[in-house]
C-alpha cells in the first residue's frame, strides 16, 4: 500500500538553528500539504502545492518559515531560526485531487510526522 | 470563538461499548465532513467523510451529520481496544480548500 514517507521521524534542535524536514508523497499525488499540529490540537495548514505551484501559504509564518517543492514531486520544509514555540508535529499530506484556492478535497493522506522539540 | 469545537475528552470505555464522538460547528458553508482516526505518534487517517447531511456506515462505524444543528458525530459499535486512539473532526467549506480540524477526543477501550 502506497503511503506518504517523512524523514526524519524525530528532530531536536536548538533554538536559532535551522531544520528541515523532507517529504515523499503518493506517488502520482499532484498535490501536497504541509501542516503543524501542536500537541492536544488538530492540524493546521501551512502551505499547500499544487504540483511545483503554491496553491495557498497564508497560513506559512514566512519570516522564518520557506517551502519548496521544485520538481512537482517531494517537499522540504525549513525554519530558520527555530523558536521554542516552533516544537510540534510537522505532518506531510498528500492527495490525487487536484485543488485551487476555491476547491478543496476531502481526500487527503498524511504521512507519519516529524516530531519536533525545540530546546 | 473555534469555528469547529470539539470535547477532547479523554473519553474511556469497556470493551464491546457503543462510544460516541462528537463535534460541532459554526459556519453552516461546511458541506464535506471528515473523520480521521490518529495513533499515537502517527499521522491521521481518514476513516470516514459524509456529503452535506445524513448517515454514512462502514463495518462498526457510523457517521451522521445534522446541517440544521451544526452537529456531526461518529459512532463505534462493539469497541475495541485498538480502537484506542485520538478521534479528530475535519470540514471543507463548500467554496475554498481549507480543512477545519477539531482538537480531537482521546479514546480508550479498556479489554
Amino acid at each position: 500500500e502506497a503511503e506518504v514517507a517523512q524523514s526524519p521521524r524525530y528532530k531536536i534542535t536548538e533554538k536559532s538553528q535551522a531544520v528541515a524536514f523532507w517529504c515523499d508523497p503518493i506517488s502520482g499525488h499532484a498535490t501536497l500539504y504541509w501542516y503543524r499540529q501542536i500537541l492536544g490540537q488538530g492540524p493546521e495548514l501551512l502551505v499547500q502545492f499544487q504540483d511545483e505551484s503554491v496553491v495557498d501559504d497564508s497560513q506559512l509564518p514566512k519570516d522564518r518559515f520557506s517551502a519548496e517543492r521544485l520538481k512537482g514531486v517531494d517537499s522540504t520544509l525549513k525554519i530558520q531560526p527555530a523558536e521554542l514555540g516552533d516544537s510540534a508535529m510537522y505532518l506531510c499530506a498528500s492527495s490525487p485531487i487536484r485543488v485551487s484556492l476555491t476547491r478543496g478535497t476531502y481526500e487527503q493522506y498524511f504521512g507519519p510526522g516529524t516530531r519536533l522539540t525545540v530546546t | 470563538q473555534k469555528e469547529v469545537e470539539q470535547d477532547p475528552g479523554p473519553l474511556s470505555v469497556p470493551e464491546g461499548a457503543i462510544v460516541s464522538l462528537n463535534c460541532t460547528y459554526s459556519n453552516s458553508a461546511f458541506q464535506y465532513f471528515m473523520w480521521y482516526r490518529q495513533y499515537s505518534r502517527k499521522g491521521p487517517e481518514l476513516l470516514m467523510y459524509t456529503y452535506s447531511s445524513g448517515n454514512k456506515e462502514d463495518g462498526r462505524f457510523t457517521a451522521q451529520v445534522d446541517k440544521s444543528s451544526k452537529y456531526i458525530s461518529l459512532f463505534i459499535r462493539d469497541s475495541q481496544p485498538s480502537d484506542s486512539a485520538t478521534y479528530l473532526c475535519a470540514m471543507i467549506k463548500n467554496t475554498g480548500n481549507q480543512f477545519y480540524f477539531g482538537t480531537g477526543t482521546s479514546l480508550t477501550v479498556i479489554p
